[in-house]
């Protein structure tokens, strides 16, 4: 079954530090990998998708994301952090179990990043 | 262009009372869906939908009905409402048609079941 793991509840870090929210994935096939964020009282945005190609994808607000086949790994990571960085991050694959035209999008349980000033 | 609309974004229910959340989008999205966020459990499909008249459960259906009459409007429906049901509800959509594999989400509605 497709599934995808974030392993940490939160990650805590100083502005001005590089951060890493962590994400594992278990699919069968090639994978569709995503991250969202979620400020509070707010629907989820998207950051950055992993399809094909370059194992490295920049997105939003300076965030890239590392691909690692073999460790079936898709951290997402910044440079420098921000206090406005701090929200509720998710990752999530799509299902590629596709059945008559339909598939289906796997999220994470979702990873506090809390940047302190 | 409002994108994906919601409401309501706040609701109160009794045990046992129906409602129905609204879902609305202006991008002409082929597919649409309901997640329900919970602490810790992250967001769990409900139900999804490719088109009109087409209708899918996600891996939590028990307990919601949906319908599909036009491309824009994608509506969940309790029909006897529990206090598991509590959560926050987000319809995102996505086109089918252009490749693009990202979802767009609503605000979110939050609902209390007592």
């Amino acid at each position: 079954a497709q599934s995808v793991a974030q392993p940490e509840d939160q990650v805590n870090v100083a502005e001005g530090n590089p951060l890493t929210v962590k994400c594992t994935y278990s699919v069968s096939g090639n994978p569709y990998l995503f991250w969202y964020v979620q400020y509070p009282n707010r629907g989820l945005q998207f950051l950055l998708k992993y399809i094909t190609g370059d194992n490295l994808v920049k997105g939003s607000y300076g965030f890239e994301a590392e691909f690692n086949k073999s460790q079936t790994s898709f951290h997402l990571k910044k440079p420098s952090a921000l206090v406005s960085d701090s929200a509720l991050y998710f990752c999530a694959v799509r299902d590629m179990k596709v059945t008559s035209g339909t598939y289906k999008y796997i999220f994470g349980t979702g990873t506090r990043l809390k940047v302190l000033a | 262009n409002a994108g994906v609309t919601q409401t309501p974004k706040f609701q109160v229910l009794k045990t046992g009372q129906s409602m129905t959340l609204q879902c609305a989008q202006d991008m002409n999205h082929e597919y649409m869906s309901w997640y329900r966020q919970d602490p810790g459990m992250g967001l769990r499909l409900i139900h999804y939908s490719v088109g009109a008249g087409i209708t899918d459960q996600g891996e939590v259906p028990n307990g919601y009905n949906v319908s599909r009459s036009t491309t824009e409007d994608f509506p969940l429906r309790l029909l006897s409402a529990a206090p598991s049901q509590t959560s926050v509800y987000f319809c995102a959509t996505k086109s089918l048609s252009s490749g693009a594999n990202v979802l767009t989400f609503g605000a979110g509605s939050r609902l209390t079941v007592l």
